[in-house]
């Protein structure tokens, strides 16, 4: 099956620090999404994203299908943008809506 | 809007014993509704999915079942818990993509 992989898997950053989160997926996609987990477990849909590039206020993300990967911009970072930051994609093959998910990027921002 | 609600947030059980979780959505009809389980804080694993009522299909053979009763209603359940179906389990719908999760059931089988 698909392989969906997430780098780095721990960031820790000061408050206003910019990152940039990465997701490599081995097959072809029609659909990826980009999840912030809080530290209290709730899952917010950040992007939907299968190709292009998008923002949403200090979040920006850009997904390059014919090179299997998406990467989610974090500028100017808060201690609310802390949790963990799933990529999650829909592989081409299944022709369904189901999602798999990767494994995660845990971030932690100290002001 | 759509809203999902899932209860209860949490849940002790002994191992042995059933369980059933409820998922209801509102402000949407014919979802396509989805159970996620997260073991260890990190990535979700599909569990089940539902396209319509009475319609189940299960992604991992495992020790739970799902069902819809109704459009708008998804419900986990065991008939005996295992220590290892503890951890966090998440409702979703989507239409063309996962919109929405629910504020998830954390399950401990001691």
């Amino acid at each position: 099956g698909i392989q969906v992989e997430q780098s780095p898997p721990d960031l820790i950053l000061q408050e206003g620090a910019n990152s940039t989160l990465r997701c490599n997926f081995s097959d072809s996609v029609n659909n990826l999404q980009w999840f912030h987990q809080n530290p209290w477990g709730q899952l917010i849909n950040l992007f939907y994203i299968p190709s292009g590039t998008k923002q949403n206020g200090r979040l920006s993300a850009t997904t390059v299908a014919t090179e299997r990967y998406s990467l989610l911009y974090i500028s100017s970072s808060q201690t609310t943008d802390s949790g963990v930051y799933f990529c999650a994609v829909e592989p081409r093959a299944y022709n369904t809506d189901k999602l798999i998910f990767g494994t995660g990027t845990r971030l932690q921002v100290f002001p | 809007s759509q809203t999902i609600h899932q209860w209860p947030a949490t849940l002790v059980q002994p191992v042995g014993s059933p369980l059933s979780l409820e998922c209801t959505v509102e402000g949407t009809s014919n979802p396509n509704l989805y159970w996620y389980r997260q073991a260890a804080g990190r990535g979700l694993q599909l569990l089940f999915y539902s396209v319509g009522i009475g319609q189940i299909s299960s992604e991992v053979p495992q020790n739970l079942s799902a069902s819809r009763p109704q459009d708008r209603q998804f419900i986990l359940s065991s008939k005996k818990l295992l220590l290892s179906d503890s951890g966090f389990y998440l409702c979703a719908w989507g239409s063309r993509a996962v919109g929405t999760f629910g504020s998830g059931t954390r399950l401990t089988v001691v």
